[in-house]
């Protein structure tokens, strides 16, 4: 059975920082790994995907890397905003089963 | 808007009463997700569609919740005789399933569930 971590579960930082956020899993055969960004009492909003082929997507100032062998992947934020204030989801889909998510990393970027 | 839409986006009722949510999925697309998200938790999986079928249920779906998605189209989640526990924000989402080897899902806004 799929399970996935993040670490850690609240982070805060000055504006400006870049910064890493950190998701496992423990079924290394998974189809895609997906972010999503959560603001408070809303719903999800997918940020990147990237395919288990892959090794890492970038959209803007945010790039997520994938490492299937060591179940890892990383969400880095450059130059961060007051706006990029929200909590972070990754979740894991391995072929026809449902996404499995993490409990999210609450981000405060700080003014 | 071409996103996933739900309705309502709030609902308050008193426990033992049933309540009815309905997702509309993005137009192309023939999977449909539910999942059920509590506070401090990530979106946990319900049930989800490809096209009217339902293919798959969690052992989270007790007898008292009842899916639908009738031609394909929107989807319905029906909880009957509510419990305190059934508090939670109820995420719908679509993806384009098996005719995208992707298969990234979109999320509606949710619909939360306050049980009085």
């Amino acid at each position: 059975k799929q399970e996935v971590t993040q670490i850690p579960a609240a982070l805060s930082v000055p504006e400006g920082e870049n910064l890493v956020l950190n998701c496992s899993f423990t079924d290394s055969a998974i189809y895609n790994l997906q972010w999503f960004r959560q603001d408070p009492g809303k719903g999800l909003t997918s940020l990147l995907l990237i395919q288990s082929s892959q090794r890492e997507q970038t959209s803007g100032r945010l790039n997520a890397s994938l490492d299937k062998s060591s179940g890892r992947s990383t969400l880095y934020i450059a130059a961060s905003q007051p706006g990029d204030s929200a909590t972070y989801l990754c979740a894991a889909l391995s072929g026809n089963t449902p996404l499995v998510f993490g409990k999210g990393t609450r981000l405060s970027v700080i003014a | 808007d071409t996103g996933v839409s739900q309705n309502p986006r709030h609902k308050i009722t008193k426990r033992g009463q049933n309540v009815t949510f309905r997702c509309d999925p993005i137009s192309e697309h023939n999977r449909l997700y539910w999942y059920r998200q509590t506070l401090g938790q990530g979106p946990e999986f319900l049930t989800y569609f490809q096209n009217e079928a339902q293919l798959e249920k969690s052992r989270l779906l007790s007898d008292r919740f009842s899916a639908e998605r009738p031609k394909g189209s929107f989807s319905t989640l029906e909880i009957q005789r509510t419990e305190q526990g059934d508090s939670a924000m109820y995420l719908c989402a679509s993806s384009l399933g098996s005719l995208s080897r992707y298969n990234e899902q979109f999320f509606g806004p949710g619909t939360r569930l306050t049980v009085l």
